[in-house]
């Protein structure tokens, strides 16, 4: 079974400011991993997510994730936040090949300050 | 193109009722899901159908049953509701149900439980 840790589950930044929202997950098997956001009082989108080849992810809003195997880590980052940015990230973890389904780590918000 | 919709919106209930939790899609996805959120905890998968006329439990499924009627709707339905079964409530839906695939969600509904 795999599972998913995000290491913060609070982020205040200022806005133009650089963000990390770390994310490691756990598995037997090879993944896919994926980067979840959920605007308030909204259901959730995907930001971007790693299938196969380059290990740098480039999704949508400026947001770009880069997954590291060695460290079983896939860290969201972006250089420069905007308030429209405040909202919580969801990281997600699927195993290749399994029939497990999509499991969600538990959440960072992020709270962008002028 | 309305993507996902769920009823009601939010709902208050009595412990020990019935309720229905409903979930349209119109996106022509075979797999849907349900999940709960619940602060400090993340989603949890309740239930899924890889296709109509097959469901599977998720993590969470006590208390909880479900439907594949046809490919559009997949209601969750509570027999007799629990206070611990007050949260929030996402459908999502995607196209093929594989571990690849990109979720869709649906706005939610908020269960208060009394």
């Amino acid at each position: 079974a795999q599972s998913v840790t995000q290491l913060d589950s609070q982020v205040p930044v200022f806005e133009e400011a650089p963000v990390e929202l770390r994310c490691n997950y756990s598995s037997s098997v090879s993944v896919y991993l994926f980067w979840y956001v959920q605007y308030p009082n909204q259901g959730l989108q995907l930001l971007l997510k790693y299938l196969s080849g380059s290990t740098l992810v480039k999704g949508i809003n400026g947001f770009e994730a880069e997954f590291n195997k060695s460290q079983t880590s896939f860290h969201l980052r972006k250089p420069s936040v905007h308030i429209s940015d405040t909202a919580e990230y969801f990281c997600a973890v699927s195993s290749q090949g399994g029939s497990e389904k999509l499991v969600f780590g538990k959440g960072t918000k992020l709270t962008v300050n002028p | 193109i309305a993507g996902i919709t769920q009823a009601p919106t939010s709902q208050i209930l009595a412990a020990g009722r019935r309720m229905t939790l409903r979930c349209t899609q119109d996106m022509r996805h075979n797999a849907m899901y349900w999940y709960r959120q619940d602060l400090g905890l993340g989603l949890r998968l309740i239930h899924y159908s890889n296709t109509a006329g097959t469901t599977g439990k998720g993590e969470v499924p006590d208390g909880y049953s479900v439907s594949r009627a046809n490919t559009d709707d997949f209601p969750l339905t509570l027999a007799s509701a629990v206070p611990s079964q007050t949260s929030v409530y996402f459908c999502a839906s995607s196209y093929a149900g594989l571990s690849t695939d990109t979720q869709y969600f649906g706005p939610g509904t908020r269960l208060t439980v009394l």
